[in-house]
């Protein structure tokens, strides 16, 4: 059974630091990783995705095969990064989405 | 242009009450997903349609819990006999397609049963 594990579910740094989000994730096939963020009262949204192999935000993800993993990380954290951060795993011929149970990251001045 | 739109955004329920939670998904958006959300969890997956065809309802919890997209639009979650268990977020997305494209989120609906 497919399953995602974020082992944090809190996580504070100062501004300015790096800051990493850990994503761990079991599933026998071929896994399509994702990252979604929520903003204080706003929807949930995408932030990436592993396929695009993009930055946003100044966020990146590397999908790890070997490790199972697709950490979330960011060189310079901004108050505005401030957020929960949700690893999701796309599955089944619909793609619904399994997720983590979130990190609520506190960025501090 | 306006995105995924859910009512009620707030639902108390007594126990023993059946409740409708209503989406509104993005206009043309073939595929719709709704997900739970218990507190301090991650969104869990319910259901998905696509247009009017409910091809997966796994993740429903009981018989108690049924859903419908009649037309290809609209949605409504059904749940009858709601118990204090049943009190989450309830999640709608959309998507344009089916495949690998994003899911766009409604806002929720936050249902407690007292």
């Amino acid at each position: 059974a497919q399953r995602v594990t974020q082992p944090e579910k809190l996580l504070s740094v100062f501004k300015g630091a790096p800051v990493e989000l850990k994503c761990n994730y079991s599933y026998s096939g071929s896994p399509e990783l994702f990252w979604y963020v929520q903003y204080s009262r706003q929807r949930l949204q995408l932030l990436l995705r592993h396929i695009s192999r993009e930055s946003i935000k100044g966020f990146t993800a590397d999908l790890n095969k070997g490790e199972t993993s697709f950490h979330l990380k960011k060189p310079f954290a901004q108050e505005e990064d401030s957020a929960m951060y949700y690893c999701a795993l796309s599955r089944g011929s619909a793609r619904q989405l399994t997720f983590g149970s979130g990190t609520q990251l506190t960025v501090l001045p | 242009g306006a995105g995924v739109s859910q009512s009620p955004r707030y639902k108390v329920a007594k126990r023993g009450q059946d409740v409708a939670l209503r989406c509104d998904p993005i206009s043309g958006h073939v595929s719709l997903f709704w997900y739970q959300q218990a507190l301090g969890q991650g969104p869990e997956f319910l259901t998905y349609f696509q247009n009017e065809a409910q091809l997966d309802k796994s993740g429903l919890p009981s018989d108690r819990f049924f859903a419908e997209r009649p037309e290809g639009s609209v949605s409504t979650l059904k749940i009858q006999r709601t118990q204090q268990e049943d009190s989450a977020v309830y999640l709608c997305a959309s998507s344009p397609g089916t495949g690998m494209y994003e899911q766009y989120f409604g806002p929720g609906t936050r249902l407690t049963v007292t």
